[in-house]
């Protein structure tokens, strides 16, 4: 078993569409939650970080962490099409060692 | 600022080669880490440097693997007798801290043909 599960996808919305992302984790030790957005042939850029169980809003996008189901999201709100990308989710515990999931591929159509 | 920049941006070898693969991080940041991802497929980590403290090395994925930080910035990851499955993008993280957030350079794609 992976210690970060991401379906892969490929999700396909329209434009104006909630997006709803998600990741589900084993070790209860990981409490640093990330979301990174990667576009074709470019590098990982971060989009939200979070510490411990919570939500975090940031415009259009909202982190939510739930420890106690291990399981963590993104919501895109009022998608778009430059929202195209593949969202990676990604955890750690006090060490450097961030553990990513294998990435969400989303399409958002005009 | 400038980024975490890594060179070169595309790598060509033959099996059996060795190669070295360059990052430079944000400045000022004491934490680097080098991840690989293949095609289709999440990062999967290979190892991090934080300050003078020994490299954790646990994801390297064969003694063919190695990597260095010189003066605590620069550093290089070398893959000796080059395979084929090595081929994948190689990237570059620093950040602040082990805990901070880590900013990812573009990449340097691998192919061993």
């Amino acid at each position: 078993q992976k210690e970060v599960e991401q379906d892969p996808g490929p999700l396909s919305v329209p434009e104006g569409a909630i997006v709803s992302l998600n990741c589900t984790y084993s070790n209860s030790a990981f409490q640093y939650f990330m979301w990174y957005r990667q576009y074709s042939r470019k590098g990982p850029e971060l989009l939200m970080y979070t510490y411990s169980s919570g939500n975090k809003e940031d415009g259009r996008f909202t982190a939510q962490v739930d420890k106690s189901s291990k399981y963590i999201s993104l919501f895109i709100r009022d998608s778009q099409p430059s929202d195209s990308a593949t969202y990676l989710c990604a955890t750690s515990s006090n060490t450097g060692k961030l553990i990513f999931g294998q990435g969400t591929t989303l399409q958002v159509k005009p | 600022g400038a980024g975490v920049s890594q060179s070169p941006s595309n790598k060509v070898t033959e099996k059996g080669k060795d190669v070295e693969l360059r990052c430079d991080p944000i400045s000022g940041h004491t934490a680097l880490y080098w991840y690989r991802q293949s095609l289709g497929q999440g990062l999967e980590f290979l190892i991090y440097f934080q300050g003078n403290s020994a490299p954790d090395k646990s994801g390297l994925p064969s003694d063919r693997f190695s990597a260095e930080r010189t003066g605590g910035s620069v550093s290089t990851l070398t893959i000796q007798r080059t395979q084929q499955e090595d081929s994948a993008v190689y990237l570059c993280a620093s950040s602040l801290d082990m805990k901070a957030e880590r900013y990812f350079g573009p990449g340097t794609r691998l192919t061993v043909t």
